[in-house]
């Protein structure tokens, strides 16, 4: 079945320090999701791609949808103490209603 | 807030039990949810819902079975539970125009 490859599995940075993490597929999505997910809490969206090319923000977060459909990015920028948690990103491909697949997450700790 | 309820928020089990879980919404939407956390292994979805009666497997459904009789309720219950099935489970409900998945706040499941 689809699989999504997300890197690296753990950050350790620095505050104030931009953030870079990707996600990526041997198979064609048409929706790329990002998340975060804070300790004891679900998943909250940060961002959603629908096009390919597309670069999408949200405050210091940016995100890409890949050209070739097979990938994703997520920028941060700046980081800050709040950005700690595990950002999972999510792919939707032609299967069967539309159920969407997980990475394993990407665990930012940010040093202040 | 995507009224999502998770019924309860942490349950300890003994092993051969069994237990249901509740996801309980309040907007009507048509697809819902029961993914299993791991660490390791990032977001696995067990069963979804696309509509009232209508149920199918995700990729990790051995040893669970799903009911929903009502649009708002998503019952997940583990017949005879193990100690592998401990795990935090997410509910998540999608909206039918779009990809977007919205999680509930987890129920951790320990089974002893």
């Amino acid at each position: 079945g689809q699989q999504l490859n997300q890197s690296p599995q753990s950050m350790f940075i620095q505050e104030g320090e931009d953030v870079s993490m990707n996600c990526t597929s041997s198979s064609i999505f048409n929706t790329w999701l990002w998340y975060k997910q804070d300790p004891g809490e679900g998943p909250v969206l940060l961002i959603a791609l629908y096009k390919a090319g597309e670069l999408t923000s949200n405050g210091r977060l940016t995100a890409q949808f890949g050209i070739t459909r097979k990938d994703s990015f997520l920028n941060i920028s700046a980081s800050i103490p709040s950005d700690v948690g595990i950002y999972f990103c999510a792919g939707q491909g032609g299967g069967s209603q539309g159920n969407l697949i997980f990475g394993k997450g990407t665990k930012l700790s940010v040093k202040p | 807030d995507a009224g999502i309820t998770q019924s309860p928020r942490h349950k300890v089990t003994e092993t051969g039990t069994p237990v249901t879980l509740r996801c309980h919404q309040t907007e009507n939407h048509r697809y819902m949810y029961w993914y299993r956390q791991d660490p390791g292994h990032g977001l696995r979805l067990i069963h979804y819902s696309y509509g009232v009666k209508d149920t199918d497997k995700g990729e990790v459904s051995d040893g669970y079975s799903v009911s929903r009789s009502k649009t708002e309720d998503f019952l997940l219950t583990l017949e005879s539970a193990t100690s592998s099935q401990t795990s935090v489970y997410f509910c998540a409900i999608r909206r039918e125009s779009n990809t977007e998945a919205f999680f509930g706040q987890g129920t951790r499941l320990t089974v002893v």
